[in-house]
């Protein structure tokens, strides 16, 4: 079936990098781009940019920009998000998600990772 | 301060219908189709309704969603308790080009 896997937890120091993953199985990667949501404990959802594993264009949140980064494999099927100099408001659950619709018109999140909780702390 | 709007909370007795709102503006929900998650406690989001009012399979038909002009709208009839949670509106921003959410509705079946 069609599921996105996420890597574990992690614990980080302020001002450090972290890199979450998010392996793709039941379909083909490349066909369908990689959206990184977060959420921060008892608040919404915050949609932080998405990659197309075909070509690895990436397109960034503006409140995110310069910070992070989204990366692929398309060997493995793994997508793959770094945010440097991390802050306490960093801490979150990140859920990659899967972007499916023909152009932006349709766009919607049909399938979802479980996420990967970052905690930032001194 | 999320770019769409919805009620931060909403409830009703079970079997009941409840009607959730989402508002926006002409550069997303204006120009764009809505879809809708549902966040039960403590797991991922899942997808509910997309392109405006289609239900993915497995969906009951209980849930639906409706769009007008620059508002979107999600419905649940015959409340469940199993419908307690978060719901979430989103669609394409074309200013911003990126996704937006709504703040989310936290549903009480009472």
């Amino acid at each position: 079936q069609v599921q996105l896997v996420q890597s574990g937890a992690e614990v980080k120091r302020p001002g450090a990098s972290v890199r979450v993953s998010c392996k793709a199985s039941g379909y083909i990667f490349t066909s369908y781009e990689v959206n990184w949501v977060r959420q921060a404990t008892g608040q919404g959802l915050e949609w932080m940019g998405y990659m197309e594993p075909n070509t690895g264009n990436t397109a960034y949140a503006e409140d995110f920009q310069g910070r992070v980064t989204m990366t692929r494999s398309t060997s493995t099927g793994t997508a793959y998000l770094e945010l440097n100099n991390l802050r306490s408001d960093d801490t979150a659950v990140y859920f990659c998600a899967r972007g499916t619709g023909a152009d932006s018109f349709y766009y919607h999140l049909d399938v979802w990772g479980k996420g990967t909780t970052v905690t930032v702390s001194s | 301060q999320s770019v769409l709007t919805q009620p931060p909370s909403a409830s009703g007795p079970p079997g009941q219908r409840v009607t959730i709102s989402c508002s926006g503006s002409r550069s997303n929900i204006g120009g764009n189709t809505v879809s809708w998650y549902q966040q039960l406690p403590e797991t991922a989001p899942k997808l509910l309704i997309y392109m405006n009012n289609q239900r993915p399979s497995g969906v009951p038909d209980r849930f639906s969603g409706s769009k007008s002009d620059t508002s979107a709208s999600l419905a649940i009839s015959g409340l469940q308790s199993e419908d307690e949670a978060d719901y979430y509106c989103a669609t394409w921003d074309d200013s911003l080009k990126g996704v937006v959410f709504g703040g989310g509705t936290k549903l009480a079946v009472l």
